[in-house]
């Protein structure tokens, strides 16, 4: 298997822009997850999917940012518009849940720049 | 809130020392996970621990879970340059249900000189 695949590795757009980031998660994998990560805050949760549903959405910063999930086997997260702040690495994971199994497989991230 | 505490933030060594990072919290975790993650790369699992005074090894890294499971310790051997990265630690939370998210610590970031 691949692994998790994203999708730009970077990006550098300006204030204003709509940035739309992609992952492809493990093949079989029913969990996915859009971390973002800095120096500040460390690796923040955004949003969970399981399912294809959302289950926490509650770290989303703002309307600004929206995620979807159409099938088991692509996700999008948009920010629209984007803003200096949003400058950061983004990841994506995914998991097979199990009974005991909490393991996360990320992708490489995509690195934003918004100037 | 359950938090994850790692300490120290950033660590620098010769190769060849020992060195013990530390991951508490307030918090029970019914699992906890230590991740390194290396420049340009996403977090990798390096294990897994689940039951109180649990401890496991890695080849030259030693992974304890507390008796009480809020907090986990790493302790690597002879450090060499290939352990230069973060080490990540995460928990999940013992009443999760159905939002099995994981917590994460801020990590500590290790440099082991030649």
């Amino acid at each position: 298997d691949a692994g998790v695949i994203q999708s730009p590795r970077h990006e550098v757009t300006e204030m204003g822009q709509e940035v739309t980031l992609r992952c492809k998660p493990i093949s079989g994998h029913n969990s996915l997850f859009w971390y973002r990560q800095t120096m500040m805050r460390g690796l923040e949760l955004l949003i969970y999917f399981n399912n294809n549903v959302p289950i926490d959405d509650s770290g989303m910063p703002e309307d600004r940012f929206s995620a979807k999930m159409p099938n088991a086997s692509f996700s999008t997260l948009k920010i629209q518009p984007s803003e200096p702040r949003d400058s950061a690495v983004y990841f994506c994971a995914s998991r097979k849940d199990g009974i005991m199994n909490t393991e996360a497989f990320f992708g490489q991230g995509t690195r934003l720049t918004v100037v | 809130t359950q938090l994850l505490e790692q300490s120290p933030q950033f660590l620098s060594i010769q190769e060849g020392e020992n060195l013990t990072v530390y991951c508490n919290s307030s918090s029970v975790f019914s699992s906890l996970q230590w991740y390194r993650q290396e420049p340009g790369e996403g977090p990798v699992l390096l294990v897994t621990v689940v039951t109180g005074g649990e401890v496991k090894k890695l080849k030259r890294l030693t992974f304890q879970f507390g008796d009480a499971r809020k907090d986990s310790s790493l302790h690597i051997t002879a450090a060499q340059p290939g352990d230069t990265g973060l080490y990540l630690c995460a928990g999940v939370g013992p009443n999760a249900g159905n939002n099995r998210k994981l917590i994460w610590g801020l990590g500590t970031s290790l440099a082991v000189n030649p």
